[in-house]
């Protein structure tokens, strides 16, 4: 089984600052990484994944999260926030085994509010 | 990626009633489960939805309590039995594509009064 921790359940930041979302796992067997992003009263939309290969995977609104087995993170972050990221960040797990059934693992949840 | 599409977005119902949605991919996936966010919380697996068999529960949740239909690889129904004001929550629909991508459906808003 896997489970998702996610230490901040809020976070304030300046716009134009840079933020990090923290996002830890544990797991028994090998991963699937994935952030989804959820704007007000909207669904589910997928932000970024890491399947394989480089650990460092970008979004193409200037997110970015890089995979690190060795703390078991997979952290969000982007340099310089807009308002309009101000939304509630879902950090989400898929153990990868033979006859797994390939369900999301998710998080609690972080609300990053972006200030003028 | 897949397109999902949710019916109904939203419904406000009596407690004792039951529920149906609908979920209706627009290509053939494998793997299609149901989820349920309740208010300021994370998503939880209700269950997975297997063509031509039963779902697969995950603990804290039972058939007799959210029956769920798989009749081809395109189409699914969750219902929400015998509802009571614990049962409000947003209910969503998600398939796994070819490339491990996980599309949502916009998720059915359902309060119980």
């Amino acid at each position: 089984a896997q489970s998702v921790t996610q230490l901040d359940s809020q976070v304030p930041v300046f716009e134009e600052a840079p933020v990090e979302l923290r996002c830890n796992y544990s797991s028994s067997v090998s991963v699937y990484l994935f952030w989804y992003v959820q704007y007000p009263n909207q669904g589910l939309q997928l932000l970024l994944k890491y399947l394989s290969g480089s650990t460092l995977v970008e979004s193409i609104n200037g997110f970015e999260a890089e995979f690190n087995k060795s703390q078991t993170s997979f952290h969000l972050r982007k340099p310089s926030v807009h308002i309009s990221d101000t939304a509630e960040y879902f950090c989400a797990v898929m153990g990868i085994s033979s006859g797994s059934a390939r369900q999301l693992t998710f998080g609690s949840g972080t609300q990053l509010t972006v200030l003028p | 990626s897949a397109v999902i599409s949710q019916k109904p977005s939203r419904d406000i119902c009596q407690r004792g009633t039951s529920l149906t949605i609908q979920c209706q991919v627009d290509s053939q996936v494998t793997m299609m489960f149901w989820y349920r966010q309740q208010p300021g919380q994370s998503l939880t697996l209700i269950a997975t939805a297997n063509q031509g068999s039963e779902a697969t529960y995950e603990s804290g949740f039972v058939i007799d309590k959210f029956p769920i239909s798989r009749p081809n690889l395109t189409f699914s129904t969750l219902t929400v039995s015998n509802m009571s004001p614990e049962d409000s929550s947003i209910y969503l629909c998600s398939v796994v594509g070819p490339l491990i991508g996980y599309t949502f459906g916009s998720g059915t808003r359902l309060t119980v009064v």
